[in-house]
């Protein structure tokens, strides 16, 4: 089955500084790939997605790049607030089945 | 559009009992997903069910179970519990989890074993 590596676990950046998280996975037949933010107390919030045909996305300070023949795909988060601060899951899915999520990076911008 | 509605919250139980979990997804959703989050497994596949009928499941005991009804509101049920079944408890809902994969999780129920 799918397995879903995510790096790091944590990570501290400045105000303003980018921010970069990158997730690998197993299952070359996975072609569906969000990220979620978690704040506490909170359930993930969906962010962005990138689908298998496309290499990058962007919406506004974020972005996602996904390259298939590596298996691997990042999160990209530009002029980082501290209201960046929370947990982001990355997740693999084959259309139709479960999505698998990475462990987890907890993220905090210091102001 | 009302997000994904999850309810109780919150809930305390004792070792033993069963407890029922609910989940109203996006109106115009047909599928539902159950995810078990702990500090330790991370975020873990129970169940999914679509157009009332379960779909996928992941690798947990029988003591987990779902349901969903007609008009897509699912239920989960956890008998005989262990204080390990402690956790977040999360649904997502997406239209029909195949082509159109966009999932949406509610706040989640806090289930904490006694």
């Amino acid at each position: 089955g799918e397995n879903v590596e995510q790096h790091p676990s944590t990570l501290s950046v400045q105000e303003g500084d980018s921010a970069v998280i990158k997730c690998t996975y197993s299952d070359s037949a996975s072609n569906y790939f969000p990220w979620y933010k978690q704040e506490l107390g909170k359930g993930p919030q969906l962010i962005i997605d990138i689908r298998s045909n496309v290499g990058e996305k962007k919406d506004q300070r974020i972005a996602v790049t996904l390259n298939k023949t590596a298996k691997h795909f990042s999160l990209h988060i530009t002029e980082t607030q501290p209201e960046d601060s929370a947990v982001y899951f990355c997740a693999a899915t084959n259309y139709g089945q479960n999505f698998v999520f990475g462990p987890g990076t907890r993220l905090s911008v210091l102001p | 559009k009302a997000g994904v509605t999850q309810t109780p919250r919150y809930l305390i139980k004792t070792r033993g009992q069963q407890v029922t979990l609910s989940c109203s997804p996006i109106s115009g959703h047909r599928s539902v997903s159950w995810y078990q989050q702990t500090p330790g497994q991370g975020l873990q596949f129970l169940f999914e069910y679509f157009s009332e009928t379960q779909r996928n499941k992941g690798n947990f005991p029988g003591r987990f179970s779902g349901r969903q009804f007609s008009n897509s509101r699912s239920e989960m049920n956890v008998s005989t519990l262990e204080l390990g079944d402690s956790a977040l408890y999360l649904c997502a809902s997406s239209l029909t989890g195949g082509m159109n994969t966009e999932a949406f999780f509610g706040q989640g129920t806090r289930l904490t074993v006694v």
